[in-house]
C-alpha cells in the first residue's frame, strides 16, 4: 500500500501569512495527488488535482506543485476562511486510494 | 445545482446491518463513478469503495471487503452502501463523492479525484 505523510500535523498561522503543507509518498506516485480542505462538521471540499491543477472556482491563492514522492500545498496569503485541515490523496494505485493524516491549519 | 444527498445512517448494534443511500441531482449520474469515503470521530478521511459508470465494475478497501456492498440504480440517480456484519470501528460519518470522468491531461487521467461530495451521514455501531 502507498502511504502519504503530511507535514506539518499541525500548523499555527496568521492572516496574511504563507504557508506551506507538504505530502510525501512512500514510493512514487508521479503527479496523481489531489489536496481537499474540510472545515469543522463539513464535507472535504477539492482544491487541487493532478498535483498543480486548481479546481474550478478555488481561489487562485492556493496552488500545488511536486511529483514524484514530494508534494507542496501553498497558500501564498491567509484568509481567515482558509483555517481548516488540508488532505492529500493518492491516486496512483487506484482503485485503492489513500488519503494522508490531515493537517491542521489553525490561527495564531 | 449539482448536489449529493446521503441518507440511512444510524445507531445499530454489532453485527448488524444497514443501508445508505445518496441521492444525485443536478447533473448527469450515470456518467460517473462514484465513491463512499468515511471518517470516524475525530479522524482522517478512508476510503472504503467505489463504483464506476454502469455498476458493473466494483472495488473496496480491505477492511470493508466481504460485508459491504456498493451499488447504483441510474434510473433512481441513487447511490447505495450496503453494509453488513457491522463492527464498533465502522462507526464514522459515511460520505459519498462524485469521480469525474474528464479530469485529463495529454497524458493521464486522474480516475479517483472527488470533486463534489454530500454532507455525510453518520453511522453508530454500539451496544
Amino acid at each position: 500500500d502507498i502511504q502519504l505523510t503530511q507535514s506539518p500535523s499541525f500548523l499555527s498561522a496568521s492572516v496574511g501569512d504563507r504557508v506551506t503543507i507538504t505530502c510525501r509518498a512512500s514510493q512514487g506516485i508521479s503527479s496523481y495527488l489531489a489536496w481537499y480542505q474540510q472545515k469543522p462538521g463539513k464535507a472535504p471540499k477539492l482544491l487541487i488535482y493532478a498535483a498543480s491543477t486548481l479546481q474550478s472556482g478555488v481561489p487562485s491563492r492556493f496552488s500545488g506543485s511536486g511529483s514524484g514522492t514530494e508534494f507542496t500545498l501553498t497558500i501564498s496569503s491567509l484568509q481567515p476562511e482558509d483555517f481548516a485541515t488540508y488532505y492529500c490523496q493518492q491516486l496512483n494505485s487506484y482503485p485503492l486510494i489513500t488519503f494522508g493524516q490531515g493537517t491542521r491549519l489553525e490561527i495564531k | 445545482e449539482v448536489q449529493l444527498v446521503e441518507s440511512g445512517g444510524g445507531l445499530v448494534q454489532p453485527g448488524g446491518s444497514l443501508r445508505l443511500s445518496c441521492a444525485a441531482s443536478g447533473f448527469t449520474f450515470s456518467s460517473y463513478w462514484m465513491h463512499w469515503v468515511r471518517q470516524a470521530p475525530g479522524k482522517g478521511l478512508v476510503w472504503v469503495s467505489r463504483i464506476n459508470s454502469d455498476g458493473s465494475s466494483t472495488s473496496y478497501a480491505d477492511s470493508v471487503k466481504g460485508r459491504f456492498t456498493i451499488s447504483r440504480d441510474n434510473a433512481k440517480n441513487t447511490l447505495y452502501l450496503q453494509m453488513n456484519s457491522l463492527r464498533a470501528e465502522d462507526t464514522a460519518v459515511y460520505y459519498c463523492a462524485r469521480d469525474p470522468p474528464d479530469y485529463c491531461s495529454s497524458t493521464s487521467c486522474y480516475t479517483g479525484t472527488m470533486d463534489v461530495w454530500g454532507q455525510g451521514t453518520t453511522v453508530t455501531v454500539s451496544s
